[in-house]
């Protein structure tokens, strides 16, 4: 089945650091990839999406690629912000947005 | 962006009863709406998938009668946890799709059986 393994946490930086959170998965298919962002006691927010290889999706700051080859879907982040100390969850769906299997999630601590 | 609101989000309940937690799309239709498990530290589980006007269809493992989930509209699903046990409590999450092309989460509901 459909699986995503993610870095594991969890990860302490200092502010104005480069980040990266490695991604890989497995699939059967053509799967479209996710990066999504959770605050504490919150739910989770659609970061950044690649719907087929070589995709770069980017928000606030945040890149990552669809590679296919090396089937990964990296995160990575040139200066983080005290504000990004987060949750970071990679995940893929293969049946549309909706369903989709998820990574263990990064837990991201951004120190002043 | 679509915005799915999710009620309540904390919830504490007695060992025995029954708490319904309820997920709304406020400014779209969902036909498909999706009800994840969250334990402390791990990632989501998918627990079912709801379908509007039909039954939901439940991931393996997942037992269809302790959580009830029920559909009526195209705005609203509900999970219903029955007979609730202190291994119940947990952190659940809803989410719905705008077009299938992106998932939109609730806030999620904070479980505590006491």
């Amino acid at each position: 089945g459909d699986s995503v393994t993610q870095m594991e946490g969890p990860v302490t930086l200092s502010e104005e650091a480069f980040l990266t959170i490695n991604c890989t998965y497995t699939a059967t298919g053509y799967p479209s990839l996710f990066w999504y962002v959770q605050y504490p006691g919150e739910g989770l927010q659609l970061l950044l999406k690649a719907t087929k290889a070589d995709d770069k999706g980017s928000n606030k700051g945040f890149e990552a690629t669809y590679r296919k080859e090396t089937t990964s879907f990296h995160l990575e982040k040139g200066s983080v912000q005290v504000s990004d100390s987060a949750v970071y969850f990679c995940a893929l769906s293969t049946q549309g947005a909706g369903k989709s299997t998820f990574g263990d999630g990064t837990t991201l601590t951004v120190k002043p | 962006g679509a915005v799915v609101s999710q009620h309540p989000s904390r919830v504490i309940c007695k060992s025995g009863t029954s708490v319904k937690i309820e997920c709304r799309s406020l400014d779209f239709q969902a036909t498909t709406m999706f009800w994840y498990r969250q334990f402390p530290k791990q990632s989501l589980m998918l627990m079912a998938t709801s379908n509007e006007g039909s039954k939901a269809t439940y991931e393996q493992g997942v037992e269809k009668d302790k959580f009830l989930i029920n559909h009526a509209s195209l705005t609203l699903s509900t999970l219903t946890v029955t007979s609730a046990h202190p291994e119940d409590s947990s952190f659940y999450i809803c989410s719905a799709t705008l077009m299938n092309t992106e998932a939109f989460f609730g806030q999620g509901t904070r479980l505590t059986v006491v």
